[in-house]
C-alpha cells in the first residue's frame, strides 16, 4: 500500500502558465515533505521542502503548499518554463524514521513552448 | 565538485550471476542509501547506512546485500539476480534535503 501517492502520471502545461503537481499521503507520522526533480539519465535533485509546522514554503518560482487535515501537498511552478520539463517526485519523512524517505510514483511534467 | 559515482551505468546480466554495483561519494557524508526506481512505484529504498559498519534494511531489501567498510563506498550486491530485479538503481548520500543522488545504474537481468 503506497503511503505517498501522486495520482497524475503526467501533466502538460503551456509555457508561462502555472503548473500544479499534487501529492497525497496516508501516514500521519510524516512531518517533513520534499519535492525532487529528475531529468532523463540523471539522478533526482532536491527542489523544495516543507515542514509540517508550516502550510506554505516559497523559493523563487516554486511554492509548496501543505494541507495537513487533507493529507495533501502541492507544488506550484509559476511561470512554467520549458526547462522545467522533468519527472517530479514527492517524498515524505518522519522524525522517528531513521532518515527513510518514502517517495511517490512521480509526475512527468511537460512544459510546451 | 560534490559527486556520487555509480558504476556501471548500464548492465545486462543473466539470472543467477552474482554482480556488484559500486557507489562512491566525495562529500564525507555519514549517511548513504540505495533506491530502485520502477514504473508506477517511484523510488523505493533498498538499504541504508548511517555510518561505517552500520547498515539497515529499507522497504525492499530482499535479494540484495550491502556493505559499508569505509565512509566513501557503499556497494550494492546481488548474489543471485533474478528478472524481477531489472530496474533503475540509485545510490544517494544524505537524508532529506541533503540527499545527493548518483546518475543511476540501469540493470537488466535476463
Amino acid at each position: 500500500d503506497q503511503q505517498v501517492k501522486q495520482n497524475s502520471p503526467s501533466l502538460s502545461v503551456q509555457e508561462g502558465r502555472i503548473s500544479i503537481l499534487n501529492c497525497d499521503y496516508t501516514n500521519s507520522m510524516f512531518d517533513y515533505f520534499l519535492w525532487y526533480k529528475k531529468y532523463p539519465a540523471e539522478g533526482p535533485t532536491f527542489l523544495i521542502s516543507i515542514s509540517s509546522i508550516k502550510d506554505k514554503n516559497e523559493d523563487g518560482r516554486f511554492t509548496v503548499f501543505l494541507n495537513k487535515s487533507a493529507k495533501h501537498l502541492s507544488l506550484h511552478i509559476v511561470p512554467s518554463q520549458p526547462g522545467d520539463s522533468a519527472v517530479y517526485f514527492c517524498a515524505a519523512d518522519s522524525s522517528g524514521s531513521a532518515r527513510q524517505l518514502t517517495f511517490g510514483s512521480g509526475t512527468q511534467l511537460t512544459v510546451l513552448p | 565538485e560534490a559527486q556520487v559515482t555509480q558504476n556501471p551505468r548500464y548492465l545486462i546480466t543473466v539470472t543467477g550471476k552474482k554482480l556488484t554495483v559500486t557507489c562512491s561519494q566525495n562529500m564525507n557524508h555519514e549517511y548513504m542509501s540505495w533506491y530502485r526506481q520502477d514504473p508506477g512505484l517511484g523510488l523505493r529504498q533498498i538499504y541504508y547506512s548511517m555510518n561505517v559498519e552500520v547498515t539497515d534494511k529499507g522497504d525492499v531489501p530482499e535479494g540484495y546485500k550491502v556493505s559499508r567498510k569505509e565512509k566513501r563506498n557503499f556497494p550494492l550486491i546481488l548474489e543471485s539476480p533474478s528478472p524481477n530485479q531489472t530496474s533503475l538503481y540509485f545510490c544517494a548520500t544524505g537524508p532529506g534535503t541533503e540527499a545527493f543522488f548518483g546518475q543511476g545504474t540501469r540493470l537488466t537481468v535476463v
